[in-house]
């Protein structure tokens, strides 16, 4: 079955610690996307990818880095430098432009760092 | 930029209600999606609708975009449609803006 695979579902880290997390997709879809969604909000765009090798910031990117080595894979890596990094990630990928096709999501991953 | 007010923030209704969600942005859009979340965090795009009316059973939207708003309408309310609707809305960039969400909840 075609979709987008986020790992792991839960992550726990001390503060100062990098992590990253995965996400895969086998729906040959070209641009890729990286939301971070607190308690009770909307989701806020980091990062986006709309082509192998290239990525641009989202609204909060600060603390965070991304890499696009092949279409299916945009891991995330969440760095010490971001102050608040307890949240809920999710991937999102879709075949065209943002502004003209349809966003699919993973199921997420869910971040806590003490 | 844009903004996006989703309303009513919270909804509670039995099954079997009918219910409508409505989504107003502050400018002109490209596309307009809706999206259901439900209670473990799965995002589900309901329908990419930037202008007109859409159908998919129980679920329906309707984009006036000349007039800056959507509705999303439910019907026959189950409690599988509990969870939180989003909208979100895209002005030519890849960046989606996403509402606040709309959180339904169906009781049996």
């Amino acid at each position: 079955d075609g979709g987008i695979t986020q790992s792991p579902k839960y992550l726990f880290r001390k503060e100062g610690q990098n992590v990253t997390l995965s996400c895969e997709q086998n729906l040959n879809h070209d641009a890729m996307y990286w939301y971070r969604q607190d308690p009770g909000q909307g989701l806020r765009l980091i990062y986006y990818s709309q082509i192998v090798n290239d990525f641009q910031k989202g609204d909060i990117a600060e603390g965070y880095s991304v890499s696009r080595e092949k279409k299916e894979s945009f891991p995330l890596t969440v760095t010490s430098a971001q102050k608040n990094p307890t949240a809920f990630y999710l991937c999102a990928s879709s075949f065209g432009q943002a502004d003209n096709s349809p966003l699919h999501f993973g199921n997420g991953t869910r971040l806590t760092v003490t | 930029g844009i903004q996006v007010e989703q309303s009513p923030p919270d909804l509670i209704l039995q099954e079997g209600a009918n219910s409508t969600l409505r989504c107003n942005f502050s400018d002109s859009v490209n596309n307009l999606q809706w999206f259901h979340q439900n209670p473990w965090g799965q995002l589900i795009n309901l329908f990419y609708i930037p202008s007109g009316t859409k159908q998919n059973g129980r679920l329906s939207a309707t984009t006036v975009a000349t007039e800056r708003y959507s509705l999303l309408y439910i019907s026959s309310s189950q409690t599988t449609d509990s969870g939180v609707y989003f909208c979100a809305v895209n002005q030519g960039a890849q960046k989606l803006v996403f509402g606040q969400g709309t959180r339904l909840t169906i009781n049996p």
